[in-house]
């Protein structure tokens, strides 16, 4: 069964404080690794998809990256509009498989 | 281009009563998907559409719950009696086609007291 953690479930960081999140997952076979970022109130923004070990993307302050267990989102010099929480997900490569999302880490950016 | 459409955006029902829910997906969007939330969880998958097509259903309660994408294109979930246990944000998502990325809409969020 695919699974996916995220830690740490809450992160408090001053402005400026660069950090990372982890996502762990077990997956037979890796189609594709998900972060979506989701606002109180709304539905998840799709931020980034990841394919295979070594593979970096980049959008402003945020960088996710994947190893062959993890996917780690690194946040640099966060500002209080990044505060959210931000959810990983995964797809397996057999068949149809549907995406399997973490509980999410919820990121606070205070000023 | 505009993004999937849902509505209501609140619901607040008693228990035992029914509730619907609706979903325009992005256009040309073949695929289509009902996630259900619950408060500090992740979406889990309710049921996927592929065009008109049911692709997978396996964790939808089909003793209470019901779905349906008759023109594969807008699609409605229907809950018929609620519990307790169904408070939770539902959410529709939509994809070009089966395994690409999914985009999601606002939400509803449902009550049952």
């Amino acid at each position: 069964e695919d699974q996916v953690t995220q830690s740490p479930e809450a992160l408090r960081l001053q402005e400026g404080e660069s950090s990372s999140l982890n996502c762990s997952y077990t997956v037979s076979g890796l189609r594709g690794l998900f972060w979506y970022r989701q606002d109180p109130g709304k539905g998840p923004e799709f931020l980034f998809t990841l394919y295979s070990a070594g593979e970096e993307k980049e959008k402003e302050r945020l960088k996710a990256t994947l190893t062959k267990k993890e996917s780690f989102l690194h946040i640099t010099a966060p500002k209080p509009e990044d505060s959210a929480t931000y959810l990983c997900a995964v797809q397996g490569s057999s068949g149809n498989t549907p995406l399997v999302f973490g509980k999410g880490t919820r990121l606070s950016v205070i000023a | 281009e505009a993004g999937v459409a849902q509505s209501p955006r609140y619901k607040i029902i008693e228990k035992r009563q029914s509730v619907a829910f609706w979903c325009n997906p992005i256009s040309g969007h073949a695929t289509l998907y009902w996630y259900q939330q619950i408060l500090g969880q992740g979406p889990k998958l309710l049921i996927q559409f592929q065009n008109n097509g049911v692709v997978d259903d396996s964790q939808l309660p089909k003793d209470r719950f019901s779905a349906e994408r008759l023109k594969g294109v807008d699609s409605t979930l229907k809950i018929q009696p609620a519990k307790l246990e169904d408070s939770a944000v539902y959410l529709c998502a939509s994809s070009l086609w089966a395994g690409e990325t999914q985009y999601f809409g606002p939400g509803t969020r449902l009550l049952v007291l």
